[in-house]
């Protein structure tokens, strides 16, 4: 099993859909997860961290399930702009490092 | 501004070519890492550094050699042993090892002539 598994996609969504991505991990003492985004050929950029409470920002909301070893990101009325790949980052097994799964690739279109 | 730096954007490598990747950060940033993503891949951890002077393997680090002479720098060498050395190469930091956001650079795409 991977450290890190994702949905590969492509998830093609109309503008103004909702979405959700998940993300399974194998170290049950993972203690820190992240959802990156990436535009093709770019660098990742933060998009938010995932508490164990769940989080909102805007059209985005992180949860965590440790029970079940998985972490969700939903996008609400998404737009052109959010058409990117999804990453799911967690702590790795030494905590000296973090893994990243292979992401989501999500298209909306108009 | 401050940030993490990476060059350059392309490189070519040729057979039994030794080269080396730029990554410099001025965040005063303790933690420097090296990732190595191919196509529809997430990235892969070749190694990384906790403190100047210290540095670990991560999970890919054969073919590769990194130093950390300086807290700001972090060069990884990709030597003639790296057989696939083709792949997108992205820097990062952050304010210690682990657990903390990550800042990328802007990668290094890396070809074999």
């Amino acid at each position: 099993r991977k450290e890190v598994e994702q949905d590969p996609g492509p998830f093609n969504v109309p503008e103004g859909a909702t979405v959700a991505f998940n993300c399974t991990y194998s170290n049950s003492a993972s203690q820190s997860f992240f959802w990156y985004r990436q535009d093709c050929r770019k660098e990742p950029k933060l998009l938010m961290s995932v508490y164990s409470s769940g989080n909102e920002d805007g059209r985005f909301t992180a949860q965590l399930n440790r029970a079940s070893q998985y972490i969700s990101l939903l996008i609400r009325d998404s737009k052109l702009s959010d058409s990117a790949t999804y990453l799911c980052v967690v702590n790795g097994p030494n905590n000296n490092d973090m893994r990243f799964g292979a992401g989501t690739r999500l298209t909306v279109k108009p | 501004d401050g940030g993490i730096t990476q060059s350059p954007k392309y490189l070519f490598r040729k057979e039994g070519q030794n080269v080396t990747l730029s990554c410099e950060q001025n965040l005063n940033h303790d933690a420097m890492y090296w990732y190595r993503q191919d196509p529809g891949q997430g990235l892969r951890l070749i190694y990384y550094s906790q403190i100047v002077n210290d540095f670990q393997k991560g999970d890919i680090a054969e073919g590769y050699s990194v130093s950390r002479e300086k807290k700001e720098s972090f060069p990884l060498t990709v030597t003639s042993a790296q057989k696939n050395p083709t792949a997108f190469y992205l820097c990062a930091s952050s304010w210690r090892i682990a657990n903390e956001k990550l800042f990328f650079g802007s990668g290094t795409q890396l070809s074999v002539l």
